[in-house]
């Protein structure tokens, strides 16, 4: 298994409070991303990270911002929690220098906004 | 249209039975093309890539039909262990980053 792990597991926390959730990876790839899964809706890219401090905005992005000061982190930030952002968060990896690689995935946050 | 669309399922077999996945992407340029297992509340985990010949990794077959834009996941004689989501992936090359188009998955639930 890939070296990716996600902390914290489980959270709960109360709207309008800051929560940051963050990825670590020990594989050196170049490219993390974050996604959310729903039900009906699948996995959806919220950012991802092609390179320390290169970052960019995925499909479901808004509310959500993220940072990546060093290769093994990658930080996903929600500014003001919304009973919306209620989800389960998977951050991946994809291996280094290479785009369209497969990804590999952390095992998962569960964020409960209430 | 989605751009990556599965059949939902719940797809119910039992032991030993073959079963049949299929999944259709919009873009044809798309280059790769992969398939994930994801068992309940887990991460998704890479069962196979697929590429153009196919190809087969003991009991499971992958096939690409770049002209009809469809790919296919086959599981043979199938196990209890096998019970999961099936999730069907396509990197459609039009974006930067490595982006990848996940279907929304296939139930599979294999009795005894």
């Amino acid at each position: 298994d890939a070296g990716i792990t996600q902390s914290p597991r489980h959270k709960v926390t109360e709207t309008g409070t800051p929560v940051t959730l963050r990825c670590h990876q020990t594989e050196n790839h170049r490219y993390m991303y974050w996604y959310r899964q729903d039900p009906g809706h699948g996995l959806r890219l919220i950012h991802y990270s092609y390179g320390v401090k290169d970052t960019d905005k995925g499909e479901v992005s808004d509310g959500y911002s993220v940072s990546r000061s060093k290769t093994e982190d990658f930080l996903l930030t929600l500014e003001s929690a919304t009973s919306s952002q209620t989800s389960v968060y998977f951050c991946a990896i994809s291996d280094p220098g290479v785009a369209g690689r497969e990804q590999y995935f952390g095992p998962g946050t569960r964020l409960t906004v209430t | 249209r989605k751009e990556v669309e599965q059949d939902p399922g719940p797809f119910n077999v039992p032991e030993g039975a073959t079963v049949a996945f299929n999944c259709t992407y919009s873009n044809s340029a798309s280059q790769s093309f992969f398939w994930y297992r994801q068992d309940c509340r887990k991460e998704p985990k890479l069962l196979m890539s697929v590429y153009s010949s196919g190809n087969e990794d003991g009991r499971f077959t992958a096939q690409l039909n770049r002209a009809s834009q469809y790919i296919s996941l086959l599981i043979r004689d199938s196990k209890l262990s096998d019970s999961a989501t099936y999730l069907c992936v396509v990197n459609p090359l039009y974006n930067q980053g490595g982006k990848l188009i996940f279907g929304q998955g296939t139930e599979l639930s294999v009795k005894p």
